[in-house]
């Protein structure tokens, strides 16, 4: 069964980069492309970006210019950078397994972004 | 820009009921890539339909999906009182990947 457990910090000040890992297990990060969605507190979910093992990346047209997605293949775990975040950013961020549909997700975790 | 547009915005049913929850893309989904979750209060997203029409592993016999092209929808036969949710479509057949705004499915 795999499990993806995400992790980073809850609080990001303004202007400042959000940072985030998920780490995997029960399948090797080598496998499959791995997916960032997030969720405003009360709104829908929006897809930010997917990496390949490869270390191709697809990212959201709206963050390309502030978002990097990276891997580790030796700690089996992938990361999210955004930078230059406002409150806006605020959100629960998943990741989630695969580039199209998403069978296995981590828990989510809440980042807001406040001084 | 691909946009999915859910309807109805909320539906207000009671247990046992059928219902039926519409997704319409402004672009045609190509190949059926177009997907379905149920996402409850704190926790994840939970795929129940791919490929338009394919339940997931573990999905109840009770969820169906249907359709192609730019029209779409998940149907519920009987209405369990854990079906009461949020429900999203997705398409995945470019990047970047969209989802759709969400119906609201409440206890009437």
């Amino acid at each position: 069964q795999v499990q993806l457990q995400e992790s980073g910090p809850g609080l990001v000040k303004p202007s400042e980069t959000l940072s985030l890992t998920c780490t995997v297990s029960g399948a090797s990060i080598s496998s499959s492309y791995w997916t960032w969605v997030r969720q405003p507190p009360g709104k829908g979910l929006e897809w930010l970006g997917n990496i390949y093992y490869s270390g191709r990346t697809n990212y959201s047209p709206s963050l390309k210019s502030r978002v990097t997605l990276s891997l580790d293949t030796s700690k089996n775990q992938f990361s999210l950078n955004l930078n230059s975040v406002t409150a806006a950013d605020t959100a629960v961020y998943y990741c989630a397994r695969g580039s199209g549909w998403h069978l296995s997700w981590g828990q989510g975790t809440l980042v807001t972004v406040s001084s | 820009e691909n946009v999915l547009t859910q309807s109805p915005g909320t539906l207000s049913l009671s247990p046992g009921e059928r219902t039926t929850l519409s997704c319409r893309a402004n672009q045609s989904v190509s190949n059926n890539y177009l997907a379905w979750y149920q996402q409850k209060p704190g926790q994840a997203p939970r795929l129940l339909i791919y490929g338009a029409s394919s339940r997931a592993t573990g999905i109840p016999d009770r969820f169906s999906g249907s359709g192609s092209g730019t029209d779409f929808t998940l149907t519920i036969s009987r209405l369990d009182p854990e079906d009461f949710a949020m429900y999203y479509c997705q398409r995945y057949d470019n990047s970047p990947v969209t989802f759709g705004q969400g119906t609201r499915l409440e206890i009437k």
